[in-house]
């Protein structure tokens, strides 16, 4: 089936390990983006990218990076864990250029970090 | 500032109603779009309905719409004859720019809605 998919759904880490939280669409979307949701807070966007080689950063960017090799996949990677970076961590995507286009979301990943 | 600000944490409604929920919104840029997402507890984003800042009617889709005032950059989204199945997290959203501008979706803390029977 068409759309984003995202592995893990669930992670344990502990504390200073480091981990890549995969991203991949089959839609042709230009644009791919991470966010985090925390309890109270919303979804709140850590990286973004309008296409491959392009990525920039988001509200929450600190402890992440990412790179866009290629329009499909869109990589989070998490480079020292910290407790404060559990979350439910979601990758959504979209077309450029259509600003009433629906982001279409993966059904996120669970990151506890101990 | 919150671009996005959804006043009701939580709201309840009994099955068969109406209820609307709140979304205020805070941009000087003159095209942008605004979003209703729904997160059932399954976790997933399901995508509601679309306003455009430059659509004159209120989008509707089913038994959602969108009570679009401009004037008080308000984006209220109203569900018709409420369902158990619509007890849910609900996000406003919205994404600045001109067509081809900007990328980014701000979301809004969420409402919860519970539905009940």
């Amino acid at each position: 089936n068409a759309g984003v998919t995202q592995t893990p759904k669930f992670q344990v880490l502990k504390t200073g390990q480091s981990m890549t939280l995969q991203c991949a669409q089959d839609m042709n979307h230009e644009y791919m983006s991470w966010y985090r949701q925390d309890p109270g807070m919303g979804l709140r966007l850590i990286h973004y990218s309008v296409g491959a080689g392009i990525t920039d950063q988001g509200e929450v960017p600190n402890g992440y990076n990412v790179s866009r090799s290629t329009t499909e996949d869109f990589p989070l990677r998490l480079l020292s864990a910290a407790p404060s970076q559990t979350s439910v961590y979601f990758c959504a995507s979209s077309y450029r250029d259509r600003s009433n286009y629906g982001y279409t979301f993966g059904s996120g990943t669970r990151l506890t970090v101990v | 500032a919150q671009k996005i600000t959804q006043t009701q944490p939580g709201m309840f409604v009994q099955e068969k109603e109406a209820v609307t929920l709140d979304c205020t919104y805070d941009t000087s840029d003159p095209s942008y779009g605004l979003f209703w997402y729904k997160q059932p507890s399954s976790g997933e984003m399901i995508f509601l309905i679309y306003q455009g800042s430059y659509d004159q009617q209120n989008a509707t889709e089913g038994r959602y719409s969108l009570n679009f005032q401009k004037a008080r950059k308000s984006a209220n989204l109203v569900i018709s004859a409420s369902q158990l199945g619509d007890s849910a997290m609900y996000f406003c959203a919205m994404r600045e720019g001109s067509e081809g501008g900007s990328e980014k979706l701000v979301f809004g803390k969420g409402t919860k809605l519970t539905v009940n029977p």
